[in-house]
């Protein structure tokens, strides 16, 4: 089945810095890519995804690149602030509505 | 803006009762799931449910669980006798479905603690 790592498992930057999460997948047929932030008590929000069909999107501060090649992807967050401080959590799945595999999380901290 | 609830957010029970969780998906979406988190850890996959059945299960998913839709709008989790690996938070989900609208929207959680 499908094995999801991330990297790094906690990362701190300075106010208005970019951050980079990375991501890599095991199963080439994975399709859909999604990153969920997890604030303190709170359910993982979806705030960006992308599909095997394309390489980069782009919303706003947000974006996430995909490498189907090499089977990673990663999410950039540029000019950080601290309310972004969370869990990101990077997920794959196969196709359709199958479930979605998540890796183990990145505690990004900001520090104003 | 539509959104998934869970209720309770928090249940304390017994080792060896039965707990039931309770969801209430976004209205017009026809596949729901479970997921749980163990303090600390990754989500893991539990079950989806789509067409009043389970469509794909994991391992975790043993004979103490079990889901239901028993109305037109709740899903429930249950877990028959709990053991203290349970404790955990726990995550439904739904998405709308189809090859173009597989996001997956999550709840808040209900944070289940067995002791």
């Amino acid at each position: 089945g499908e094995n999801v790592e991330q990297h790094p498992s906690t990362l701190s930057v300075q106010e208005g810095d970019s951050a980079v999460i990375k991501c890599t997948y095991s199963d080439s047929a994975s399709n859909y890519f999604p990153w969920y932030k997890q604030e303190l008590g709170k359910g993982p929000q979806l705030i960006i995804d992308i599909r095997s069909n394309v390489g980069e999107k782009k919303d706003q501060r947000i974006a996430v690149t995909l490498n189907k090649t090499a089977k990673h992807f990663s999410l950039h967050i540029t000019e950080t602030q601290p309310e972004d401080s969370a869990v990101y959590f990077c997920a794959g799945r196969i196709s359709g509505n199958t479930p979605l595999v998540f890796g183990k999380g990145t505690r990004l901290s900001v520090i104003a | 803006e539509p959104e998934v609830t869970q209720t309770p957010s928090h249940q304390v029970t017994q080792m060896g009762q039965e707990v039931i969780l309770r969801c209430v998906p976004i209205s017009n979406h026809l596949y729901f799931y479970w997921y749980r988190q163990i303090l600390g850890q990754k989500v893991e996959f539990l079950v989806s449910f789509y067409n009043n059945e389970i469509s794909e299960k994991s391992e975790i998913f043993d004979d103490q669980f079990s889901v239901e839709r028993p109305d037109g709008s709740n899903f429930t989790l249950k877990i028959r006798s709990t053991k203290l690996e349970d404790s955990a938070m726990y995550f439904c989900a739904s998405s709308a479905g189809g090859a173009f609208n597989t996001e997956a929207f999550f709840g808040q959680g209900t944070r289940l603690t067995v002791v």
